[in-house]
């Protein structure tokens, strides 16, 4: 069974922080995905990055950044110098690859960042 | 635009009715999903559909159904099995292989 911990429930911030958010996952699945996802106010669910297993490069888009260790099974999320927008619900999910189906995604139960003026 | 509409955005019923949710996609999507969100919940997975006329369970369907007739619609009916049918009901799809593109929710009171 695949699980997805996001052991922070909530982060508050002042504007400027740099801010990182946790998720380690479990999988028996040799090969796999990785994603994160924010939710805003609004409900929706935005994609932000997906990584394979394949890959443990770093990766850095603009003020975000992802550290993907499969040593520790985690794949945590930092945002530097965080504003105002940055405040959302942030999940992180897992998903197999699985032959030629798509995506099912097992989410972890996201952590609430507020980012104060 | 090309996108997902899940209408209505509030919902309220009365117990015992079932209730059907509405998840249109013209962005030509192979498959379709829907998840469950509860405060403080992660998503969970209720059913999926690859192709049309196809459909799996999810983690979590009992109490729920699906139809998947035309490959830009997915609606979930919410049926009065369903114990606990508050929630945030969210669809998605994807091209395959490719991330999941969400909708922007039906937020479903049942009292």
């Amino acid at each position: 069974a695949q699980k997805v911990t996001q052991a922070q429930t909530e982060i508050s911030v002042v504007e400027k922080e740099d801010v990182t958010l946790d998720c380690v996952y479990e999988t028996r699945d040799t090969t796999y995905y990785l994603f994160w996802y924010k939710q805003p106010p609004s409900g929706e669910l935005v994609f932000l990055i997906r990584r394979n297993s394949f890959d443990e490069q770093n990766e850095i888009s603009g003020r975000y950044s992802w550290n993907f260790q499969k040593s520790t099974s985690s794949f945590n999320f930092t945002i530097t110098a965080s504003q105002v927008v940055d405040s959302a619900v942030y999940f992180c999910a897992l998903s197999g690859l699985g032959g030629g189906s798509n995506y099912k995604l097992t989410f972890g139960k996201g952590t609430l960042l507020t980012v104060n003026p | 635009d090309g996108g997902i509409t899940q209408s209505p955005k509030y919902l309220f019923r009365k117990e015992g009715q079932n209730v059907t949710l509405s998840c249109e996609q013209n962005l030509n999507h192979d498959a379709m999903y829907w998840y469950r969100q509860d405060p403080g919940q992660g998503l969970r997975l209720i059913y999926y559909s690859q192709i049309v006329n196809d459909f799996q369970k999810g983690d979590i369907a009992e109490g729920y159904s699906v139809s998947r007739e035309k490959k830009e619609s997915f609606p979930l009916t919410v049926t009065s099995a369903q114990k606990n049918p508050t929630a945030f009901y969210l669809c998605a799809s994807s091209p395959k292989r490719s991330p999941l593109h969400f909708g922007n929710g039906t937020r479903l009171t049942v009292t």
